[in-house]
């Protein structure tokens, strides 16, 4: 399969706990987006690197949250000390930047649900 | 206000008949718009890219008015495999481009 994975795809962590995603983009992909959707509501935007540059991240991104593309390849988003209302899917997505950056893929999500 | 607001349905149609989706977006500048599609408990999924003079593909349209800051989409003879979330998105300027600005999503069953 050469579309973006992530994993894990569920995550039951209880309250305060640290929890760990990682998303592997479309290999030639050189944008990886990070989404948040939580029960009917659309994804909403977390943050954006281009290669290994974290080029935009949004103010729902609070201080508990930090997203890393070490080499421009994966990227592992990290919420420390979680909280219930961190529960949410979320969403990775690639895109070839350049011309098509709104041309996104995106991987099948990690359902986090923090008790 | 939201920056894309959606009706969210949900929407209930029998098999064959046309459905119409609007959505509004607040920032006129806005360039690129989209219409993706989610199914229940799915990653979202681009339906069709929305450019100034309207255009179709297969049995969905999508027009987009500029002046009403408005984009819709039609969808003909509705199939059930049609059953879905339909999510309006417009790509945000600045800083390169690429993020997406999404709808809340209308739902869409289509009944046999």
């Amino acid at each position: 399969d050469t579309g973006v994975s992530q994993d894990p795809r569920h995550k039951i962590t209880k309250r305060g706990q640290n929890v760990t995603f990682r998303c592997d983009p479309i290999s030639e992909h050189n944008r990886l987006y990070w989404y948040r959707q939580t029960l009917g509501q659309g994804p909403e935007f977390l943050t954006y690197f281009q290669n290994e540059a974290q080029l935009e991240k949004s103010r729902l991104l609070s201080d508990r949250f930090s997203a890393e593309r070490p080499k421009g390849s994966f990227s592992t988003l990290e919420i420390q000390r979680t909280e219930q209302g961190d529960s949410a899917m979320y969403l990775c997505a690639s895109s070839l930047g350049g011309r098509s950056p709104y041309e996104q893929y995106f991987g099948p999500g990690t359902r986090l649900t923090v008790t | 206000r939201k920056e894309v607001e959606q009706d969210p349905g949900p929407f209930n149609v029998p098999e064959g008949a046309t459905v119409a989706f609007n959505c509004t977006y607040s920032n006129s500048a806005s360039q690129s718009f989209f219409w993706y599609r989610q199914d229940c408990r799915k990653e979202p999924k681009l339906l069709m890219s929305v450019y100034s003079s309207g255009n179709e593909d297969g049995r969905f349209t999508a027009q987009l008015n500029r002046a009403s800051q408005y984009i819709s989409l039609l969808i003909r003879d509705s199939k059930l495999s049609d059953s879905a979330t339909y999510l309006c998105v417009v790509g945000a300027l600045g800083n390169q481009g690429g993020k997406l600005i999404f709808g809340q999503g209308t739902e869409l069953s289509v009944k046999p």
